[in-house]
């Protein structure tokens, strides 16, 4: 069955680079795109960014210019980098699969949180 | 960036009751939104999307309508297991964007 599982730091430094993995088994990123949605703690959701199945990747206007999203499709891994973080970037990360051939974001990882504190 | 006014915030109701929940696009969004529920410590589930079709496994208590640019959430008999947060969201156009939240409590 489909499956998401995000992995990375528990606590980051403020100004430094957060890389956060999502490792996913049940389908192929090749036809499928994976998503990052981000909630800090006792708020609500934000969508961080995507890779879709061709590889190319869309990311939230107001962090693309800290934002990376890649992927290697042999490990079944997505990756997400954002540089320069600051206390506002401490949230769960969540990575998503949307059903097929639409937005909807039907499956979910069980998230990770990320503290930024020195 | 298209906005997503949730309301009402919170909500308090009783077993059985009818519950309805709305969200207001700050633009045309068609039929392009989805509602999730999210229990504490959970990952967030999706329950209907493009406006009126039930998720896979969704109890039929659960509707979703629209009005113009306004979406509406209806619980038909509220029940236990309801409890919980509430999101609309819009994939019309990129940054997809998430309501506020609706938080649903048993009274």
């Amino acid at each position: 069955q489909v499956q998401l599982k995000e992995s990375g730091p528990g606590l980051v430094q403020p100004s430094q680079t957060l890389s956060l993995t999502c490792t996913v088994s049940g389908f192929s990123l090749t036809s499928n795109s994976v998503h990052w949605v981000r909630q800090p703690p006792g708020k609500g959701l934000e969508w961080v960014g995507a890779i879709w199945s061709g590889g190319s990747t869309d990311y939230n206007s107001a962090l693309k210019s800290r934002l990376s999203i890649s992927r290697d499709t042999s490990k079944s891994q997505v990756f997400l980098k954002m540089n320069s973080l600051q206390t506002e970037d401490t949230a769960i990360y969540f990575c998503t699969r949307v059903l097929q051939w639409s937005y909807w974001f039907a499956y979910w990882g069980q998230g990770t949180l990320v503290t930024v504190s020195s | 960036d298209i906005q997503m006014t949730q309301s009402p915030a919170s909500l308090s109701a009783s077993l059985e009751e009818i519950v309805t929940i709305t969200c207001q696009a700050s633009q045309n969004i068609g039929n392009w939104l989805a509602w999730y529920q999210q229990k504490p410590g959970k990952s967030p589930q999706l329950l209907i999307y493009g406006t009126t079709s039930l998720a896979d496994g969704v109890p039929s208590r659960f509707s979703g309508s629209r009005s113009g640019t306004q979406y509406s959430l209806k619980i038909s008999r509220l029940q236990v297991e309801d409890i919980g947060i509430y999101y609309c969201q819009q994939a019309s156009s990129t940054p997809w964007t998430f309501g506020g939240g609706t938080k649903l409590e048993l009274k």
